[in-house]
């Protein structure tokens, strides 16, 4: 089984600011993968970056970047130079190899962030 | 239109009625999947499709909820006899693979709401 937690509801950042939401997750698979999501106020969930849990490098795209600790199991999202567009709700997710089941996204509950002009 | 699409955005219903929800994936995409939103929570995973066959319907809340995609694309979640716990945002993605490390594509999911 796995569990991702997001412990952070909402965040403020100021724009033109960095912003670090967090994520914690537990799995038992050795081979997984974890994501990060928007989701604005349309509905659509929207991919951002991935990191695979052997990669060895920390995921960069554009000015979003994923600070992997393997030994924590985290997997935090930081967002370079903040935008008003950037409000929005943002998702962590991860896949593993348990039962075969790895095509199967597991989710936490999302942290809003607000932009602040 | 080159993403996943799905029909209606919004669905009202009242307690009792059968709802159909239907999913567009992107052309080609071999794998589907169904997840559910909550209100103020991540999507959770329904089930699963590799072309025409149903892999996984683990998530399915109850047998009141029915999916299928007869001709391996276009594929419709069912709900029956919809119940005020069903209100939700049903999520519809697709994949080229399904393995591990492919990337899912999310439609702009549907609104239910149960009156």
């Amino acid at each position: 089984a796995q569990k991702i937690t997001q412990t952070q509801p909402g965040m403020f950042v100021q724009e033109k600011e960095a912003v670090t939401l967090d994520c914690t997750y537990d799995t038992s698979d050795p081979s997984y993968g974890l994501f990060w999501y928007k989701q604005p106020s349309s509905g659509e969930m929207i991919f951002l970056i991935y990191q695979g849990s052997y990669d060895q490098q920390n995921a960069t795209e554009g000015r979003y970047s994923l600070n992997f600790q393997k030994a924590r199991k985290s997997a935090n999202l930081v967002i370079s130079a903040s935008q008003l567009g950037d409000s929005a709700m943002y998702f962590c997710a991860m896949r593993g190899m348990s039962g075969g089941s790895n095509y199967k996204l597991t989710f936490g509950k999302g942290t809003l962030l607000t932009v602040n002009p | 239109g080159a993403g996943v699409s799905q029909s209606p955005r919004y669905k009202v219903a009242k307690r009792g009625q059968d709802v159909a929800l239907r999913c567009d994936p992107i052309s080609g995409h071999v794998s589907l999947f169904w997840y559910q939103q909550a209100l103020g929570q991540g999507p959770e995973f329904l089930t699963y499709f590799q072309n025409e066959a149903q892999l996984d319907k683990s998530g399915l809340p109850s047998d009141r909820f029915f999916a299928e995609r007869p001709e391996g694309s276009v594929s419709t979640l069912k709900i029956q006899r919809t119940q005020q716990e069903d209100s939700a945002v049903y999520l519809c993605a697709s994949s080229t693979t399904g393995d591990l490390f492919d990337e899912q594509f999310f439609g702009p999911g549907t609104r239910l709401t149960v009156l």
